[in-house]
């Protein structure tokens, strides 16, 4: 079956560290993105790339780093400069050019700061 | 510029009563319109898109929303809760050129037995 895998489900992390979260997509998907999700706040757009080798800063991308070096892959890392981690992260996907073009979400990773 | 405004953040109905939940955008082009669903610790899947075919869109689970310009409104209705409907709503719009879209704040909803 085709869909978008994240992991780990859970993540904790100390402060000062820097963390991955993983993405992959075996959709065939151009566009991937990542949002934050708080409570009360929706979705929030942390990062987004319609192509590899091509990333675009969402709302908001202080203390985050993305890369796409593969189609299938959109790593994120939470970096010590991001002083709030502690949140639900999820990984989207969508097909470029079929219209709505409608976001795929994985299961999501929630990160905890201990 | 679009935006996305959902009204009431928790809505409670009785199994078997009707569910409506509000969502009102802004878009300055013609928008597609999207409900998600989202159970607790997964993610958003999609409930209904709405793409200009028809103003009345159906979608999974029993969930219908209409399109109405005039209002700039997408409710979502089902006319009899379920237990499994339980779960948080998220609207949301696009309408850029590209593939941004924006989430609404969500809506909680309780199915009281």
């Amino acid at each position: 079956d085709g869909g978008i895998t994240q992991s780990p489900k859970y993540l904790f992390r100390k402060e000062g560290q820097n963390v991955t979260l993983s993405c992959e997509q075996n959709l065939n998907h151009d566009a991937m993105y990542w949002y934050r999700q708080d409570p009360g706040q929706g979705l929030r757009l942390i990062y987004y790339s319609q192509i590899v080798n091509d990333f675009q800063k969402g709302d908001i991308a202080e203390g985050y780093s993305v890369s796409r070096e593969k189609k299938e892959s959109f790593p994120l890392t939470v970096t010590s400069a991001q002083k709030n981690p502690t949140a639900f992260y999820l990984c989207a996907s969508t097909y470029v050019g079929g219209g709505t073009d409608t976001q795929y979400f994985g299961p999501g990773t929630r990160l905890t700061v201990l | 510029a679009q935006s996305v405004t959902q009204l009431g953040s928790h809505v409670s109905v009785s199994e078997g009563a009707l569910v409506l939940l509000r969502c009102n955008y802004s878009s300055s082009v013609p928008p597609y319109l999207f409900w998600y669903v989202q159970y607790p610790n997964q993610g958003l899947q999609l409930l209904l898109k709405y793409t200009s075919a028809a103003t009345l869109v159906k979608g999974i689970n029993g969930f219908e929303a209409e399109f109405k310009k005039s209002e700039t409104s997408f409710h979502l209705t089902k006319p009899s809760a379920h237990m499994s409907d339980a779960a948080e709503y998220f609207c949301a719009v696009k309408g850029g050129g590209y593939q941004k879209v924006t989430f609404g704040t969500g809506t909680k909803l309780q199915v009281i037995p």
